[in-house]
């Protein structure tokens, strides 16, 4: 199956510091992005979605400032967490597909980001 | 948006066929129906995806009536390895494929 691939794995960073994650689509072009949060026993959380080269649209209650998300090419997407604090860790997942397939095509899943604020 | 309603655990035999029911009532008729499966600190892993009927691949089949309303995942003969959550969801046509998670099934298999 397709493969995407998130980076970092894991991150520890100080309160007040950004963080970058980057979500790479390896084999297929990603016209769509999503990023999910996940909070331990919870379930995933969608923030936004991202199509290649336009603005992404953020879920409601989820501050597009602090969490800024880039999609400049077909195969990367990025999250920039901003000003992190604490209650930012968590676990960030990014999902990709190539809609271009119409609804039938599947999202591939990134391996997950997990993200402590220290 | 088409919320989904799955139980939230199940348990299971090593052996077994697991069935996990999923209703969707407010399904669109061009949204697809789609199973995930995730172990803790993983991302989902896509398990399968149908619009109606029945679906089958290697590790799973999907069980679909014809008014779409609730979907069936089925798995054969489960292992140990199995235990995870399974998310049940509807991939949102109109949304560009939009995934909205619902709490999904903790499924518990014993030896």
């Amino acid at each position: 199956g397709a493969v995407v691939s998130q980076h970092p794995s894991w991150v520890i960073c100080k309160s007040g510091t950004s963080v970058k994650i980057e979500c790479r689509s390896l084999d297929f072009q990603a016209t769509t992005m999503f990023w999910y949060r996940q909070f331990p026993k919870q379930s995933l959380m969608l923030m936004a979605t991202s199509n290649e080269g336009s603005k992404a649209t953020y879920e409601q209650g989820v501050e597009k400032d602090k969490f800024l998300i880039n999609h400049a090419s077909l195969t990367l997407s990025t999250l920039t967490v901003t000003s992190a604090h604490p209650e930012d860790s968590s676990f960030y997942i990014c999902s990709a597909r190539d809609a271009r397939g119409g609804g039938g095509t599947e999202a591939f899943f990134g391996q997950g980001t997990r993200l402590t604020v220290v | 948006l088409a919320k989904t309603t799955q139980p939230i655990s199940m348990d299971s035999y090593e052996g077994q066929e697991v069935n996990i029911t999923c209703s969707h009532n407010n399904i669109a008729t061009n949204d697809y129906i789609t199973w995930y499966q995730q172990f803790p600190s993983q991302g989902p892993r896509f398990i399968i995806q149908g619009y109606k009927t029945k679906v089958t691949n290697e590790v799973a089949s999907l069980f679909i009536p014809a008014d779409r309303k609730s979907s069936t995942l089925s798995l054969p003969r489960v292992s140990l390895s199995d235990t995870a959550v399974y998310y049940c969801l509807v991939a949102l046509y109109n949304q560009g494929g939009k995934l909205i998670f619902g709490q999904g099934t903790e499924l518990s298999v014993k030896p």
